[in-house]
């Protein structure tokens, strides 16, 4: 079945870029909607943007001038960078994919596959 | 702020049904999705679309939308439905996604 695996430092200083990946096995990265989302210690979700397998991408409006999300389909991998941290930015990261279901009227998208997620602390 | 909603704590007796809301001017034009998360865990899909349930989820969870409100019931709760929930959907622009606050389950 497939699973997804976020790697990446659990340590990053302020300022500094936050660089995590996440890699889909068992199964092909084409034709999905990939995400990544963080969660913030004792807080809620916050979707952070995502990416179409062919490169195309949306973000939060309140990341998007920190945030590069990137994908490596030779590798089955897809990325987030996220610049100029703060210690606001210290939270579990999760990748997910993105399914989109159509209907005869509308289409819409759902989150159906996560990975475990990884810590991130920013931090001196 | 989200722009999406959701009541902070609900609880619910062993065996009883419960409803939890997400309200947001979005659910008008665009479904939500709900989330299950369990300490220590990644969210699991309970419930997307209209009403739709993945492999494996149980029947005892339902979804609806009235309105600017859609609801996750559990008919006939368990205690291992003690989690965190969360809804997302587009934002009002529809270009983005957004996650409401999230709702405490407790099982009495």
């Amino acid at each position: 079945q497939v699973q997804l695996q976020e790697s990446g430092p659990g340590l990053v200083k302020p300022s500094e870029t936050l660089s995590l990946t996440c890699s889909v096995s068992g199964g092909s990265i084409s034709n999905y909607y990939w995400s990544w989302i963080r969660q913030p210690p004792g807080k809620g979700l916050e979707w952070i943007g995502y990416i179409y397998y062919s490169g195309s991408t949306s973000y939060n409006p309140s990341l998007k001038s920190r945030v590069t999300i990137s994908v490596d389909t030779s590798k089955n991998q897809f990325s987030l960078k996220l610049r100029s941290v703060t210690a606001a930015d210290t939270a579990v990261y999760f990748c997910a994919r993105t399914s989109v279901h159509c209907t005869t009227t509308s289409c819409y998208t759902f989150r159906d596959l996560w990975g475990q997620g990884t810590l991130v602390t920013v931090s001196s | 702020s989200s722009e999406l909603t959701q009541d902070p704590t609900v609880s619910v007796a062993l065996g009883q049904t419960v409803r939890i809301t997400c309200q947001g001017d979005s659910l008008r034009t665009y479904y939500a999705t709900w989330y299950q998360q369990k300490p220590g865990q990644a969210p699991v899909l309970v419930i997307y679309g209209k009403n739709n349930r993945p492999s494996g989820i149980p029947d005892r969870f339902s979804g609806s939308s009235s309105g600017n409100t859609a609801s996750l019931t559990i008919t006939g709760a368990q205690a291992e439905d003690e989690a965190d929930y969360y809804c997302d959907s587009r934002d009002s622009s529809g270009n983005h996604l957004v996650f409401g606050g999230g709702t405490k389950l407790t099982v009495l």
